[in-house]
């Protein structure tokens, strides 16, 4: 059983409010992700990082902003919320050594409602 | 672009048939390969995982995968489908050491 935690699982938000997905994993791995999840498409890179004070853009543009103080907690934030934003995101995290590369541990997802 | 993709988006199948779940992928060089499931409102979780070797793969929960070189594709299979199967089925890949690409999912039904 994975030990990755998301919160919070649901949240219902107003357009421009500032918000924090919070994502914690205590397996000690180096390498977190965020995906985003919309119905009917492919999961898409949001961001990563490959360990403390390291984050990069993935392949799809977001507006949202991400940080990696600590090992084991990779928030994300959007400083001003907007319908467009309304979708699943999903914290990953993987040690990504050897043959373990691609393995990837999944939280249960932050599901976010912009109106 | 290097990518996988799964031609079906939603399959229905008895209880007790068998399944068959398609993936092709396009990639310079053979990628790491996984299959992962996705049940309502939780999180993905790896089913099996191919790097090379054995072109048969066992999984979790009964399932295997078979890597085919010649047609590009990682085809999952379950012989005998149980109620409990019913998720969303992404296949992934990964050529190398890169960042893994998911599929767009294949929905399951399972009917009585």
């Amino acid at each position: 059983e994975a030990d990755i935690y998301q919160t919070p699982r649901y949240l219902v938000i107003g357009t421009g409010k500032k918000i924090t997905l919070e994502c914690s994993q205590t397996m000690g791995h180096d390498k977190m992700y965020w995906y985003q999840q919309d119905p009917g498409m492919e999961l898409h890179l949001i961001h990563y990082s490959y360990g403390v004070n390291s984050t990069e853009k993935g392949d799809l543009s977001s507006e949202s902003t991400v940080s990696r103080i600590r090992t084991e907690h990779f928030p994300l934030t959007l400083e001003s919320a907007r319908p467009s934003h309304t979708s699943q995101y999903l914290c990953a995290s993987s040690n990504g050594q050897g043959a373990n590369t691609g393995e990837l541990f999944f939280g249960e997802g932050s599901r976010l409602t912009v109106l | 672009a290097q990518s996988v993709t799964q031609p079906d988006i939603h399959i229905t199948v008895s209880e007790g048939a068998s399944l068959e779940l398609r993936c092709n992928y396009s990639y310079g060089a053979t990628p790491y390969l996984f299959w992962y499931v996705q049940s309502p409102g939780q999180g993905l979780q790896l089913l099996l995982k191919y790097f090379s070797g054995d072109t048969l793969v066992q999984g979790i929960k009964g399932f295997e995968a078979e890597f085919k070189r010649s047609q590009s594709s990682f085809n999952l299979r379950k012989p005998s489908v149980h109620w409990s199967d019913a998720a969303e089925y992404f296949c992934a890949g990964a050529p190398g050491y890169q960042k893994v690409t998911f599929g767009t999912g294949t929905k399951l039904q399972v009917i009585p």
